[in-house]
């Protein structure tokens, strides 16, 4: 079956520009996670979803990001006013049980 | 200190090799252990998953984990070049999941 997709796959934005990630699950995966991948480091936690509710977004760095998940299927993740720093590649999970399958990613860059 | 430690390499091998990639942890709560397998501009694959102390084989791979020394690692057997890639540890307590940073591997024919 399908994997988890994620678009767009790449993003060029500017500085102070706000933007949208999508993530499309596995499908009947309850379980949704958002990460943030820098280069050279492993993926770092921003938030996980159950169902449609946010369980858990104690790693969104700050006020300017938020994700919704109001189906309970597709998610987005939307940051405000970006910065610089916010460059990085955005990684979408799934999950049933323990195994977390991930998307391909987004790879931002605020100019 | 990081909840999760790894080398980052790069790590260079010819075709054949034994590779040994190693993670180190400190939170005695991780229960659940995993590897990854990233390949450059992809998302990480997982590879392998354990919930216990011990050894688990997979073709080629085999995990261990050491709970007593807070420590795990990863061999590959026959390393062969499409095993170049980044290989991701990761550990998880309730609902989140800690990765360590990655080590580079690359399997030279």
């Amino acid at each position: 079956g399908a994997g988890v997709s994620q678009t767009p796959s790449n993003k060029v934005t500017e500085k102070g520009k706000y933007v949208e990630l999508r993530c499309d699950p596995i499908s009947g995966h309850t379980a949704l996670y958002w990460y943030r991948q820098s280069l050279g480091q492993g993926p770092e936690f921003l938030i996980y979803f159950q169902g449609t509710g946010a369980a858990d977004d104690s790693g969104l760095p700050n006020d300017r990001f938020f994700a919704v998940r109001p189906e309970g299927s597709v998610s987005t993740l939307k940051i405000q006013r970006t910065e610089r720093g916010d460059s990085a590649v955005y990684l979408c999970a799934s999950s049933q049980a323990n195994e977390q399958f991930f998307g391909p990613g987004t790879r931002l860059t605020v100019l | 200190q990081k909840e999760v430690e790894q080398d980052p390499g790069p790590l260079s091998v010819p075709e054949g090799a034994i590779v040994s990639l190693n993670c180190t942890y400190s939170n005695s709560a991780f229960q659940y252990f995993m590897w990854y397998r990233q390949y450059s501009r992809k998302g990480p694959e997982l590879l392998m998953y354990t919930y216990s102390s011990g050894n688990k084989e997979d073709g080629r791979f085999t995990a261990q984990v050491d709970k007593s020394s807070k420590y795990i690692s990863l061999f590959i057997r026959d390393s062969q070049p499409s095993d170049s890639a980044t290989y991701l540890c990761a550990m998880r307590s309730g609902n989140q999941f800690y990765f360590g940073t990655g080590t580079s591997l690359t399997v030279i024919p």
